[in-house]
């Protein structure tokens, strides 16, 4: 079976700081892997997805993603974090033949000035 | 339309009632999904359809929970005789439903979600 396990409900940074959202994912063949974006009251937003063309993502808003098989994981960073950056964040897994799209609990992103 | 629409966007309900939950996808989207999310988790897979067809229903948590898509577009999610473990916000999302190899990459465009609260 194919799961996401996001390290840390919760993480704060200073303004300015370098933002780490930690993914592990759970595959038994090479999957999809996507990190979504949730502001408050508004939907979730794709903010970039891994599809094995290249093991570095850019994503919007200065964010990136970097696919270590070995590892089995999928962070998610940012050099810089800005006020705007606070929102909850998801990590997501698909199987190449799969329908559905498997999500992560989320880590809850707080920017401090 | 330009993106998922979900209506209503807040349902209050006595416990015991029926509600429905409609989902508007994007035009030419073929691929039409339901999750769960309730307060401090993740989304949850309730449902998957391509066109018409419940092509994976093994999220739904049991026989009370049921949806629909009679035309290929819009798609309802009916709640039988709820119970205050239902209050969640329900998410549709919608993608090309493109078959191969880059199906898996297909990217899911969510609308905003129906906050349903059961009392």
């Amino acid at each position: 079976a194919q799961s996401v396990t996001q390290l840390g409900s919760h993480v704060s940074v200073s303004e300015g700081a370098l933002v780490l959202l930690r993914c592990n994912y759970s595959s038994s063949v090479p999957p999809y892997l996507f990190w979504y974006v949730q502001y408050p009251n508004q939907g979730l937003q794709l903010l970039l997805k891994y599809t094995s063309a290249a093991t570095l993502v850019k994503g919007i808003n200065g964010f990136e993603a970097e696919f270590k098989k070995s590892e089995t994981s999928f962070h998610l960073t940012k050099p810089s974090a800005h006020m705007s950056d606070a929102a909850e964040y998801f990590c997501a897994v698909r199987r190449a033949s799969a329908s559905k799209i498997i999500f992560g609990s989320g880590t809850r992103l707080s920017i401090r000035p | 339309g330009a993106g998922v629409s979900q209506t209503p966007s807040n349902k209050v309900t006595e416990k015991g009632k029926y509600v429905e939950l409609r989902c508007d996808p994007i035009s030419g989207h073929t691929a039409l999904y339901w999750y769960r999310q309730s307060l401090g988790q993740g989304p949850e897979f309730l449902i998957y359809f391509q066109g018409t067809g419940a092509a994976d229903d093994s999220g739904l948590p049991n026989d009370r929970f049921f949806a629909v898509r009679p035309e290929g577009s819009v798609s309802t999610l009916k709640i039988q005789r709820t119970e205050r473990g239902d209050s969640a916000v329900y998410l549709c999302a919608s993608s090309l439903g493109l078959a191969g190899v880059s199906y898996g990459a297909n990217v899911l465009t969510f609308g905003a979600g129906s906050r349903l609260t059961v009392l």
